[in-house]
């Protein structure tokens, strides 16, 4: 039985490259989410996707940030021209179904921009 | 902003103790989540609890709900120093229209052997 899994697990990156995570979640789950995390906080919410659809994302997420989920298996998440502020852990999360409220965390990509 | 806030923001309690935790929401909800994070590492979900409950146990858990408060707890029993973590709440409101979760900024739980 494997979990979500992501990668890289870290990533230090020069200000203004890009940069491409990969979440595989658990097979069978159609509900994917990205979030963000800073240190001290709580996960902020980045974007959903159900199947291959992006069904949405947070305002918060410039359009510097894009996301795919191409055929309903893994997904990417992009960042063009980082930025120090983008330093934060990227967690990715999968959902069985709707109805089922329950998310499943990948470790999570440590992004560093210097 | 997050809509939900954890209060304490830490905890330090001796191994054995009973840890509590608190989590304030501002809108409706169709049920409210609690996970816990282990230092840098991904979230694993603890327990779930709907808007029609008022408590919930697994375990060394016990979850309360208020929905009049908007406000719900979370008890660790018999603390251990494996529950030395970050906990956190997570709604997501109703009417939906969103599949967006919000997460509390979180309890940082330190039990001590």
């Amino acid at each position: 039985d494997t979990g979500v899994s992501q990668d890289p697990r870290h990533k230090i990156t020069k200000r203004g490259q890009n940069v491409t995570f990969r979440c595989d979640p658990i097979s069978e789950h159609n509900r994917l989410y990205w979030y963000r995390q800073t240190l001290g906080q709580g996960p902020e919410f980045l974007t959903y996707f159900q199947n291959e659809a992006q069904l949405e994302k947070s305002r918060l997420l410039s359009d510097r940030f894009s996301a795919e989920r191409p055929k309903g298996s893994f997904s990417t998440l992009e960042i063009q021209r980082t930025e120090q502020g983008d330093s934060a852990m990227y967690l990715c999360a999968s959902s069985p179904r709707a109805g089922v409220d329950e998310q499943y965390f990948g470790p999570g990509t440590r992004l560093t921009v210097t | 902003s997050q809509q939900g806030e954890e209060d304490p923001q830490a905890l330090s309690i001796q191994e054995g103790e009973n840890a509590t935790m608190n989590c304030s929401y501002k809108t409706s909800i169709n049920n409210l989540q609690w996970y816990r994070q282990n230092s840098g590492r991904g979230l694993v979900h603890l327990i779930l609890i709907r808007s029609n409950e008022r408590e919930k146990h697994s375990g060394r858990l016990r979850v309360t709900l208020d929905t009049s408060k908007k406000s719900s707890s979370l008890l660790i029993t018999a603390s251990r120093a494996a529950d030395t973590a970050s906990y956190f709440c997570a709604t997501r409101k109703i009417p939906s229209g969103t599949y967006k979760y919000i997460f509390g900024t979180g309890t940082r739980l330190k039990v001590l052997a």
